[in-house]
């Protein structure tokens, strides 16, 4: 069972923007830790695109388009991808993790499909 | 440019121990805060995250798999290898072997994978 918490599907329109969100647990809180995001397309290796922590503490992947990006809703304990207008392309798994102290835990995954 | 390439026993019999290799290039585990970690993905399901052993030797284990889990390295030959004990269909999976960089805690990039079938 995946510690974190992530809805199994979700879908966007190209040109769209996609929020795909991650529930931590109440145990790990997101203020106190990066949440990391990754993509991985059918028969593929998952690829690692980036991570938030703040808006002054974050990172891309290497080649990683900028219209990914990432956010917190602190509120929530959440961890949020955000794909600015949406391509065919970016039709994919997309799995969130995080290292708290117990060692690095993923979420469920979402399936964004492009309609 | 880094690579990772898993080699092993695409079959494995219940009760059986898996012992996976890890071959890499393009970094040296001698190198402050490198690592590599395996992960797995069942098919169709989620991630999980096995071990990761740094360039220290230092190791982390999944604690739910901690008792059954082994990650050794050998650094003149670029290998990382990780040994489950007591394989059980359920642990049929795709194991991964992954870079992680000296600054982050993320995974970048991975292997290719083998899938790993248990069944007698």
């Amino acid at each position: 069972q995946p510690v974190l918490t992530q809805p199994p599907s979700s879908s966007a329109s190209p040109g769209e923007a996609a929020r795909l969100t991650c529930t931590l647990p109440s145990d790990i809180s997101v203020g106190s830790h990066n949440v990391y995001w990754y993509q991985q397309k059918p028969g593929s290796p998952p690829k690692y695109l980036l991570y938030y922590y703040s808006d002054s503490d974050k990172g891309q992947g290497s080649g990683v388009p900028s219209r990914f990006s990432g956010s917190k809703d602190t509120s929530a304990n959440t961890g949020i991808l955000i794909i600015s207008g949406v391509r065919s392309e970016d039709e994919a798994d997309y799995y969130c993790m995080a290292w708290p102290s117990i060692g690095a835990v993923f979420g469920g995954g979402t399936k964004l499909t492009v309609l | 440019q880094i690579t990772l390439k898993e080699s092993g026993p695409t079959l494995i019999k219940p009760t059986q121990t898996l012992t996976l290799t890890c071959d890499f290039s393009g970094f040296s585990l001698n190198t402050n805060r490198m690592g590599v970690s395996w992960i797995r993905q069942p098919p169709g399901k989620a991630l999980e995250w096995l071990a990761l052993i740094y360039w220290d030797g230092d190791k982390r284990y999944n604690p739910s798999l901690k008792s059954r889990l082994t990650i050794t390295k050998d650094t003149s030959k670029n290998q990382v290898v990780l040994t489950l004990t007591d394989m059980d269909p359920v642990d049929t999976a795709t194991y991964y072997c992954a870079h992680r960089p000296r600054v982050g805690a993320h995974f970048d990039p991975w292997g290719q994978g083998i899938l790993v079938t248990v069944s007698s």
